[in-house]
């Protein structure tokens, strides 16, 4: 089956910039969505078509796609990004994936 | 603005079915795919099935194949996720969210916790 793969936990200091990869087979061929879940939360939509970021998104969030790595980039990293952060990709034998999930950390 | 209001939550023995409800205002229902999501407690999301609204047509998840079926009700703006033959393993929040065209989910409900327990 289909796995995307994330680092478990990020820890950056407030107004640094978090890094978080997810890495499949053939990603690179595939379009990338990342969702943003607080502690307690609904996920919320971040980065979609690898790089396009809804209307109410901050502009701090970023995506993008190098070879079978999406990246997804807090820039300048407030206290309230403290959330775990899933990518979503798709594949024709298993549909939909997540990732598995990197827990961020602002300290 | 666009919400998504889920029923809530449900208790059940296992062997049992539920039947859980997304009610969507602020666009039509017919207008855009509505996918369900589960997550279990500490676990990654796990996408279950998508719905067309316009026409009832779904896609399900390998996984959950025979065991979940996801209707709507387009007079009441409103999509069902009904899942059997429940187990423990069953126990999660599960979650309805509508399409992003091309390939987001969002927005997303507030989630229906179901526990499985004898």
């Amino acid at each position: 089956s289909y796995e995307l793969t994330q680092p478990p936990s990020v820890s950056v200091s407030p107004g640094q910039t978090a890094i978080i990869t997810c890495s499949g087979d053939d990603l690179g061929e595939k379009y990338t969505s990342w969702y943003q879940q607080r502690s307690g939360q609904s996920p919320v939509l971040l980065i979609y078509h690898d790089s396009k970021r809804p209307s109410a998104i901050p502009e701090r969030f970023s995506g993008s796609i190098s070879g079978n790595t999406a990246t997804l980039t807090i820039s300048g990293t407030q206290v309230v990004d403290e959330a775990d952060y899933y990518c979503l990709s798709w594949d024709t034998t298993t549909s939909y994936v997540f990732g598995s999930g990197t827990s961020v950390t602002v300290l | 603005q666009v919400q998504l209001v889920q029923s809530g939550a449900e208790v059940k023995k296992p062997g049992a079915s539920v039947k859980l409800s997304c009610k969507a205002s602020g666009y039509t229902l017919t207008s855009y795919v509505m996918h369900w999501v589960r997550q279990a407690p500490g676990q990654r999301l796990e996408w279950m099935g998508w719905i067309n609204p316009d026409n009832g047509n779904t896609r399900y998840s390998q996984k959950f194949q025979g065991r979940v079926s996801l209707t709507r009700d387009t007079s009441a703006s409103t999509a069902y996720m009904e899942l059997s033959s429940l187990t423990s393993e069953d126990t999660a929040v599960y979650y309805c969210a509508r399409d992003h065209p091309p390939d987001g989910f969002g927005p997303w409900g507030q989630g229906t916790l179901v526990t499985v327990s004898s």
